[in-house]
């Protein structure tokens, strides 16, 4: 199947600086990417879709200019967290698809972060 | 706007026996259902998926799913809980250009 690397899978950063996370589809190109962030012992919320090219449309309650998403080739998205906060560590999950409206996408690894 | 029920949170099996984890779904359209594993702080792995074409579907590691749209069901089941088997499984569901929508989550213990 399709494979999506995403790095890196854990940071540790100090409050009040950024931190970005990549998400590369390896053998497909991604045209839609989705952003996810999942607490502990919760499901997964998504956060934003971007579609290549194209700015990120974000999800009710997500801060668009805390989590920056950048989608600039078919390949990579990236997701940076600015000003970090202790509130923000959480796991975060991409996953990219063909297409505007892809029917499956495909899973990075996950990045766990942690804002100390 | 569609939704997914996975009943029981937690689900304790002991090994060899059947796994059974429920999900329904709600959708106006007709959907796309998917199950997925997670193993702790790693990304999701696809099980299975129903995209309208054999309403019993064959997924990796053994499992398989059957999509009854007369009870709105899409249940996960495996004949016999394998150790290696013990992770979080989340059931999807994508109807239309809107999002995939995933449930809570249920997380599979088995007992040696």
């Amino acid at each position: 199947g399709a494979v999506v690397s995403q790095h890196p899978s854990w940071v540790i950063c100090k409050s009040g600086t950024s931190v970005k996370i990549e998400c590369r589809s390896l053998d497909f190109q991604a045209t839609t990417m989705f952003w996810y962030r999942q607490f502990p012992k919760q499901s997964l919320m998504l956060m934003a879709t971007s579609n290549e090219g194209s700015k990120a449309t974000y999800e009710q309650g997500v801060e668009k200019d805390k989590f920056l998403i950048n989608h600039a080739s078919l390949t990579l998205s990236t997701l940076t967290v600015t000003s970090a906060h202790p509130e923000d560590s959480s796991f975060y999950i991409c996953s990219g698809g063909q297409g505007a409206q892809p029917t499956e996408a495909f899973f990075g690894q996950g990045t766990r972060l942690t804002v100390v | 706007a569609q939704s997914v029920t996975q009943l029981g949170s937690h689900v304790s099996v002991s090994e060899g026996a059947l796994v059974l984890l429920r999900c329904n779904y709600s959708s106006s359209v007709p959907p796309y259902l998917f199950w997925y594993v997670q193993y702790p702080n790693q990304g999701l792995q696809l099980l299975l998926k129903y995209t309208s074409a054999a309403t019993l579907v064959k997924g990796i590691n053994g499992f398989e799913a059957e999509f009854k749209k007369s009870e709105t069901s899409f249940h996960l089941t495996k004949p016999s809980a394998h150790m290696s088997d013990a992770a979080e499984y989340f059931c999807a569901v994508k109807a239309g250009n809107t999002p995939l929508v995933f449930g809570k989550g249920t997380r599979l213990s088995v007992i040696a």
